[in-house]
């Protein structure tokens, strides 16, 4: 079975551009997130997607991100404009199911991750 | 709310001997703990997960966890390193007040194995 992918695995962009990244989530997987690691900080919570719903988009920084997943398959996360505290590493985790309440049913997959470098 | 410490950024052992890594959490309920590791270049990746049943949990590549809600604690060990091992390592902690699983990351341990 196939497991999270992430396109590119590395992007470097000029500041004021756009970029796309991708998340291929494991077939089934109704569950996805996306997430960030700023250098030198935690990795954090960016958004949750049940199916092509966005459940919870507290994380997302500001409205110069964009995320979509259309026909609750693949998604993709567009910065734009980029800044340079853009960079860093968006993570990308599907699971399949919602959790009963005290049980964890629903372990996150991860990706290897998308590099962003805002020069 | 939900929190995690990780007590050490950075933590150097010999190979053939032991790892301890430490991790610390706050939770509102019952919580779900998960250690994750990410070698370079490579996805996080589960190592092993506590969810209310034994406290003593088991996972891949020979590491163990014990679960002390006296303590808050939940620190990795294992008892001999290995070269491979040399990774970073994330404590995470599973809220089960939200509808889903929202999970909080710890900010990381970077393990170093000396030959």
């Amino acid at each position: 079975e196939a497991g999270v992918t992430q396109f590119p695995s590395h992007s470097v962009i000029e500041k004021g551009q756009t970029v796309t990244l991708r998340c291929d989530p494991i077939s089934g997987h109704d569950n996805l997130y996306w997430y960030r690691r700023v250098m030198g900080k935690e990795i954090k919570f960016l958004l949750h997607f049940v199916k092509e719903s966005k459940q919870d988009e507290s994380g997302m920084p500001n409205n110069r991100f964009l995320a979509e997943r259309t026909g609750g398959t693949y998604s993709t996360l567009k910065v734009q404009p980029a800044e340079l505290e853009d960079s860093g590493v968006y993570f990308c985790a599907s699971s399949s199911t919602a959790s009963a309440r005290g049980i964890a049913k629903n372990i996150q997959y991860f990706g290897a991750g998308t590099r962003l470098s805002v020069l | 709310a939900q929190s995690v410490t990780q007590l050490d950024s950075h933590v150097s052992v010999s190979e053939g001997t032991p790892v301890l890594l430490r991790c610390n959490y706050s939770s509102s309920y019952s919580p779900s703990l998960f250690w994750y590791v990410q070698h370079p270049n490579k996805g996080l990746q589960l190592l092993l997960k506590y969810t209310s049943a034994a406290t003593l949990v088991k996972g891949i590549n020979g590491f163990e966890a014990e679960f002390k809600k006296s303590e808050t604690s939940f620190h990795l060990t294992k008892p001999s390193a290995h070269m491979s091992d040399a990774a970073e390592y994330f404590c995470v902690v599973s809220d089960h007040g939200t509808s889903y699983d929202k999970v909080i990351f710890g900010p990381g341990t970077s393990l170093s194995v000396i030959p």
